[in-house]
């Protein structure tokens, strides 16, 4: 039972353009979400985050938008970089839970 | 800055060895955790420790099991290793809730024969 999915494997956006990546969840007692992103052989890093108290957070080029109601939350990057080609994973949590729910993960490819 | 170390990039086992990953964090965090990284399935959390000398399973942990001995390092243990178990293996730490985001090891990339 995925509670948490990205449901396009891949996405190729063309650089200074924006990328958008997406992120459904099932579970409506999450209410802590962040974005990772890896690179090749290397543990993902913390990119962004969002409580569900907002509905929007950004950080420089990185914003993130949460829905709620439809469940879903997305990451916005503008503009695209060649160094923002890496696979982004979107993960969630609950309140005094310290388990994170990981989706399957999107891989950006940022083309010149 | 948080650092995760984990003690190898790259290993290959046989099948029906005991395996020992070893993971060491330098931040004094209560919380650390073991995922597996799969092609199309995420990560996927095997164990995880909220104190020295206590343990949670996660999604999958049948087939593994860890230690936590002192609060520094975190072990996975694969007890008989299959050809399954071969996959990417994270490593990651955090403080206690509401203290901020885990943080991951470089991971060690596990191949079993």
């Amino acid at each position: 039972d995925q509670q948490v999915k990205q449901n396009s494997p891949s996405l190729s956006v063309q650089e200074g353009r924006i990328s958008i990546l997406n992120c459904d969840y099932t579970n409506s007692m999450f209410d802590y979400f962040l974005w990772y992103k890896k690179y090749p052989a290397e543990g993902p890093t913390f990119l962004i985050s969002i409580s569900s108290i907002k509905d929007k957070n950004e950080d420089g080029r990185f914003t993130v938008f949460l829905n709620k109601s439809a469940k879903h939350l997305s990451l916005h990057i503008v503009p695209s970089q060649p160094g923002d080609s890496a696979v982004y994973f979107c993960a969630a949590s609950y309140q005094g839970a310290q388990k994170l729910v990981f989706g399957q993960g999107t891989r950006l490819t940022i083309n010149p | 800055d948080v650092k995760v170390t984990q003690s190898s990039r790259y290993l290959v086992k046989r099948t029906g060895e005991k395996v020992f990953l070893e993971c060491v964090q330098d931040m004094d965090h209560e919380n650390m955790f073991w995922y597996r990284q799969d092609p199309g399935l995420g990560l996927r959390l095997i164990y995880f420790s909220y104190d020295v000398k206590m343990k949670e399973k996660g999604d999958i942990p049948e087939g593994y099991s860890v230690s936590r001995e002192k609060k520094e390092r975190f072990s996975l243990i694969l007890e008989s290793a299959s050809t399954n178990q071969t996959s990417m293996y994270l490593c990651a730490s955090s403080g206690r809730t509401d203290s901020g985001p885990q943080h991951f090891g470089d991971g060690t990339r596990l191949s079993i024969l």
